[in-house]
């Protein structure tokens, strides 16, 4: 079974520019969540979307949105981007099954200059 | 709310000898507790979960944690630690009400030396 997939895996961005990222998830999984990995903050919940509903919330501003099409793919948006927002974006997805594990994918870089 | 500690920077151990990654987590109701791995420029890799049941979870890679619900702990242990070994450990929590969000531990980074 493929992995997680995460495109594009490398991005630079202007300040106050807008970026799309794209996660396709593990085949059959329902649940897809997104991660911001940075060195001060270390691993934060963005969101989680099952059945195209957003299930989740982290504490991230409004600038921070996504979204999840019937197929499951994800996608999430950062508008008016700032420089704190250069980090690496982790994809999750697991069964619908809450006790079940979240398989990663490996991530989009994302550098805001 | 939920938090998890995990009180070690960084883990200095020899090759053949056991390991131990501490965590320590902080969750109203029953937790689900997970162990992931991330080495350099990857994505996280999931080693092991406590769900339910025995407080001896084995997983991935020859590791295992233990569950002690009185010390809210969840340790990752390794009977003898490979160079291999050498990565970054985050120990994770969810609860049981939580819908599917982790809460993340800073990361241990673990060095395996020959």
């Amino acid at each position: 079974k493929a992995g997680v997939t995460q495109t594009p895996r490398y991005l630079i961005k202007t300040r106050g520019q807008q970026v799309t990222l794209s996660c396709s998830p593990i085949s059959g999984h329902r649940s897809v969540s997104w991660y911001q990995q940075t060195p001060g903050q270390g691993l934060q919940f963005l969101f989680e979307y099952f059945s195209e509903t957003q299930r989740n919330k982290g504490n991230f501003p409004g600038r921070f949105s996504g979204r999840q099409f019937s197929n499951s793919r994800s996608e999430m948006n950062v508008s008016t981007l700032e420089l704190g927002d250069s980090a690496l974006y982790l994809c999750a997805s697991s069964l619908a099954e809450l006790r079940n594990e979240q398989y990663f994918g490996p991530g989009t870089r994302l550098t805001v200059t | 709310a939920q938090s998890v500690a995990q009180p070690e920077d960084q883990v200095n151990v020899a090759e053949g000898n056991p390991l131990t990654v501490k965590c320590t987590y902080s969750v109203s109701g029953n937790p689900y507790l997970f162990w992931y791995v991330q080495y350099p420029n990857r994505g996280l890799q999931f080693l092991l979960k406590y769900i339910t049941g025995d407080n001896l979870v084995k997983g991935s890679y020859g590791f295992e944690a233990e569950f002690n619900k009185s010390q809210t702990s969840f340790h990752l242990k390794k009977p003898s630690a490979l160079v291999s070994d050498s990565a970054l450990y985050f120990c994770a929590v969810r609860a049981t009400g939580g819908g599917n969000k982790l809460t993340f531990g800073t990361g241990t980074q673990l060095k395996v030396e020959l």
